[in-house]
């Protein structure tokens, strides 16, 4: 089965540390995403790989990084930089950047206290 | 789209009738616009998308009509099934945003039996 797995789908970090989530794809994408979902909005793109070994920054990634050294992997660091981290957290891929239909993982939910 | 803060805007629908969403975009020059549906609990799944210089898509059980004029997307679902439960996002796809979606906040659309 081809897909995007994301772990775990429930995470729970104390204030002050960084928390790495996890996204892999073996759908064979160039281009992968992560965004952030806070309760009644949009989507909010965080950082974009168009190819690896490459990614840019979208709108709101202050207190995140990232890395693609791998086609199918993705995974997104929450830094302790992050002032507001507690949301629900959306990787996708489509097959090049710039394509639209993005197939989206089931998310991780980080909660910090 | 523009957040809508807490509160999604929410239409409820007689299970077996008819659906509409509706999205207004800002972007006169956006090539393309799209509809997800978000399941509880899960990512967002491409529905539909209808290119800028069309009025009317139709897919399976869905309609997405596009009116330039007013800046006006609109999602018709028919014969809605309990299975439609879910939160509906409208996006944007454009050149001069390097091609990155812009989401609208999403409408939850509720069915009643």
């Amino acid at each position: 089965d081809g897909g995007i797995t994301q772990s775990p789908k429930y995470l729970f970090r104390k204030e002050g540390q960084n928390v790495t989530l996890s996204c892999e794809q073996n759908l064979n994408h160039d281009a992968m995403y992560w965004y952030r979902q806070d309760p009644g909005q949009g989507l909010r793109l965080i950082y974009y790989s168009q190819i690896v070994n490459d990614f840019q920054k979208g709108d709101i990634a202050e207190g995140y990084s990232v890395s693609r050294e791998k086609k199918e992997s993705f995974p997104l660091t929450v830094t302790s930089a992050q002032k507001n981290p507690t949301a629900f957290y959306l990787c996708a891929s489509s097959i090049v950047w710039g394509d639209h239909e993005q197939y989206f993982g089931p998310g991780t939910r980080l909660t910090v206290t | 789209g523009e957040s809508v803060g807490l509160h999604l805007p929410t239409l409820s629908v007689q299970e077996g009738d008819n659906s509409i969403i509706n999205c207004a975009y800002s972007n006169s020059a956006s090539d393309y616009f799209i509809w997800y549906k978000q399941e509880s609990g899960k990512g967002p799944q491409f529905i539909i998308d209808i290119r800028s210089n069309m009025d009317k898509r139709q897919g399976q059980r869905v309609t997405v009509l596009l009116n330039k004029t007013v800046k006006h997307l609109s999602l018709q679902i028919a014969a809605t099934q309990p299975g439609d439960s879910a939160v509906y996002f409208c996006a944007e796809n454009t050149k001069d945003s390097n091609y990155q979606l812009i989401w609208g906040a999403g409408t939850k659309l509720i069915i009643k039996p």
